[in-house]
């Protein structure tokens, strides 16, 4: 079955302790993609892969770190977590036109205390 | 900057109960229109894309329009099960901008 996995499913912390949110697609799309939901805001995206070893900033880079190393992993870092990163996170792949649909993960809900 | 406003925010409907949903965009150089549903605790799972004005798409109770400001999801008599959230998005070269979404209820 094609799909984006993502894992935990729930996360609690506490500020400054580092965590990684990781992402796994098994359809062999070049693109991969993080976002975070927040009431209101809508889909915000955080950083962008077009392919292995090509990443780019989105709209709200700042605390966060990614790689991709390799075509179907895109692990989401968070090196020093702090409350207001505390919201719904999403992976997500497509192959590589920018006409090409999103195939999302079921999410990640984070909680910095 | 791109910009996608979503509206209303919510909705809701009675069982058979048409209405229509409004995504108003403005966007440097559209590549398409895409619009998702999500369901509470899901990631959000593509709908349709719309690409140039006057296209419309179809599926099952659901029509999209689209024209050069706007965008309408109809929902058809709808059904409990198309309670969700609705979310459009707009694509050009480079960046894919979401709305903050509409969020359906219908009742029996």
């Amino acid at each position: 079955e094609a799909q984006v996995t993502q894992n935990p499913r729930y996360l609690i912390t506490v500020t400054g302790k580092k965590l990684t949110v990781t992402c796994s697609q098994n359809m062999n799309h070049e693109y991969m993609s993080w976002y975070r939901q927040d009431p209101g805001l809508g889909l915000r995206q955080i950083y962008y892969s077009m392919n292995v070893e090509v990443t780019d900033k989105g709209d709200v880079p700042e605390g966060y770190k990614v790689s991709r190393k390799e075509k179907r992993n895109f692990p989401l870092i968070l090196e020093s977590p702090s409350p207001n990163q505390t919201s719904l996170y999403f992976c997500a792949s497509r192959r590589r036109g920018p006409h090409e649909k999103l195939f999302f993960g079921s999410g990640t809900q984070l909680s910095v205390l | 900057e791109d910009q996608v406003t979503q509206s209303p925010e919510a909705l809701r409907l009675q069982e058979g109960e048409s209405s229509s949903l409004n995504c108003s965009y403005t966007v440097s150089g559209l590549r398409g229109l895409f619009w998702y549903r999500q369901d509470p605790g899901k990631g959000p799972e593509f709908l349709f894309t719309l690409y140039s004005a006057g296209e419309e798409k179809e599926k099952e109770r659901l029509k999209a329009t689209l024209t050069k400001k706007e965008s309408f999801l109809h929902i058809t008599a709808p059904k409990p099960e198309d309670s969700a959230t609705y979310l459009c998005a707009v694509q050009n070269d480079y960046k894919l901008s979401f709305g903050a979404g509409t969020t359906v209820t219908v009742r029996a």
